[in-house]
């Protein structure tokens, strides 16, 4: 089993709607969690972290269920500038520890 | 502020050769991390270095090894490449224990 697991996708949705990624772990001990955004043959950029309590960026929202193992990125009114793998990532200890990857959710969105 | 750099770009090898990648961490930062992403694939963890030496590392065979330099900066080495270890090979750097990695735009390594 891998340790985080995505759904890889695609996801075409038309520009204004809601898309939700989801995403699970398989280490208890991990303690760290974000969603990075990698463009096509780009590096992969951090786009938020992810709390118990949930957190809000704009139209991101993120959340995080510790007992289920699952975290989630909910994207609202998508823009065509959204379109981009969205990689679920643990880690284990402090933020700068070795980071866990999925292999990533592919997001179109289209006219 | 320059962001963290890596060089070459791209690089192409032959089976057997050896190669090494380098990476500047980004102003500030004294933890610099490797990792692999094949096509299709999340990057993968290779290894960690802070204060000169390895402190974590990921499933990787011996033929990866690294270094990193007093100025924080570091280099990745392969030896006796494979068809296999084509891929992205990303640098990410960080405050330890401080603050999330940030990641350079990698250097893309193909293996004829």
């Amino acid at each position: 089993r891998k340790e985080v697991e995505q759904d890889p996708g695609p996801f075409n949705v038309p520009e204004g709607a809601t898309v939700a990624f989801n995403c699970t772990y398989s280490n208890s001990a991990s303690q760290s969690f974000f969603w990075y955004r990698q463009d096509c043959r780009k590096e992969p950029k951090l786009l938020m972290s992810v709390y118990s309590s949930g957190n809000e960026d704009g139209r991101f929202t993120a959340q995080l269920n510790r007992a289920s193992q699952y975290i989630s990125l909910l994207i609202r009114d998508s823009k065509l500038s959204d379109s981009a793998t969205y990689l679920c990532v643990v880690a284990n200890t402090g933020t700068a520890s070795k980071l866990t990857f999925g292999t990533g959710t592919r997001l179109q969105v289209t006219l | 502020d320059a962001g963290v750099t890596q060089s070459p770009t791209h690089l192409i090898k032959t089976r057997g050769q050896q190669v090494t990648l380098r990476c500047s961490p980004k102003s500030g930062h004294d933890t610099v991390s490797w990792y692999q992403q094949a096509l299709g694939q999340g990057p993968q963890f290779i290894f960690q270095y802070y204060e000169e030496e390895e402190r974590q590392r990921g499933n990787f065979p011996d033929r990866f090894s690294g270094h990193q330099f007093p100025n924080y900066s570091s280099e990745l080495n392969v030896n006796a490449l494979l068809l296999g270890d084509s891929a992205l090979y990303l640098c990410a750097s960080s405050m330890l224990q401080n603050q999330p990695q940030h990641f350079g735009d990698g250097t893309r390594l193909s293996i004829l």
